[in-house]
């Protein structure tokens, strides 16, 4: 089956630790994407990435840090300097980042800071 | 920068009522405007979407219209079922990048 997947679903860290969410989609999509959601509110884009090997900061991308080396992975580096990392992050990717193309998400990673 | 204003929920309706869930939004250029819903604990799924300006988008009795000379992209439902709970979240695609509405929670009543 085609699709995005991300893991872990649910993820502890400690405060002061780097953590490193995962992202693999089999689409064949070239476009991906990383947001963020907190409770009650939308999205929020944190990087995207249009082709392999290169990549754009979002709307919130203190704190966080990505890697587009293969075109099907796209890995969400949290890292300690990012003060509230706590929230429910998606990855999305679509066949190309314009021309009205729509996104596929995964299903979440629910990520708490102890 | 680009915006997506959402009118505020949450909705509550009772089955086979009319839904209408109000955005509009603010770019430059010529954005695609979609509609996902999202599910408790899931990732979002694409409802409809459309293209540009008078295009229609409809998918499983929802509908919206791209509306240039209102900005707008409001969503549209004649008769709500309780499975339609859920979050919608309004979106445009400008330029390669994305912005989302903060969502409408809907929670249909039997």
């Amino acid at each position: 089956d085609g699709g995005i997947t991300q893991s872990p679903k649910y993820l502890f860290r400690k405060e002061g630790q780097n953590v490193t969410l995962s992202c693999e989609q089999n689409l064949n999509h070239d476009a991906m994407y990383w947001y963020r959601q907190d409770p009650g509110q939308g999205l929020r884009l944190i990087y995207y990435s249009q082709i392999v090997n290169d990549f754009q900061k979002g709307d919130i991308a203190e704190g966080y840090s990505v890697s587009r080396e293969k075109k099907e992975s796209f890995p969400l580096t949290v890292t300690s300097a990012q003060k509230n990392p706590t929230a429910f992050y998606l990855c999305a990717s679509s066949i190309a980042s314009g021309g009205g193309n729509e996104q596929f998400f995964g299903p979440g990673t629910r990520l708490t800071v102890l | 920068g680009d915006s997506v204003t959402q009118m505020e929920g949450p909705v509550t309706l009772s089955e086979e009522a009319f839904l209408t869930i109000n955005c509009t939004y603010t770019a430059t250029g010529y954005p695609s405007l979609f509609w996902y819903v999202q599910y408790p604990g899931e990732g979002l799924q694409l409802l409809l979407k459309a293209t540009k300006a008078d295009d229609k988008g409809s998918n499983k009795g929802f509908e919206a219209t791209y509306r240039k000379e209102t900005t707008s992209f409001h969503l549209e439902k004649g008769s709500v079922q309780v499975s339609d709970s859920a979050v919608y979240f309004c979106a445009l695609l400008n330029a390669g990048k994305s912005t989302f509405g903060d969502g409408t929670t809907l929670t249909v009543k039997p």
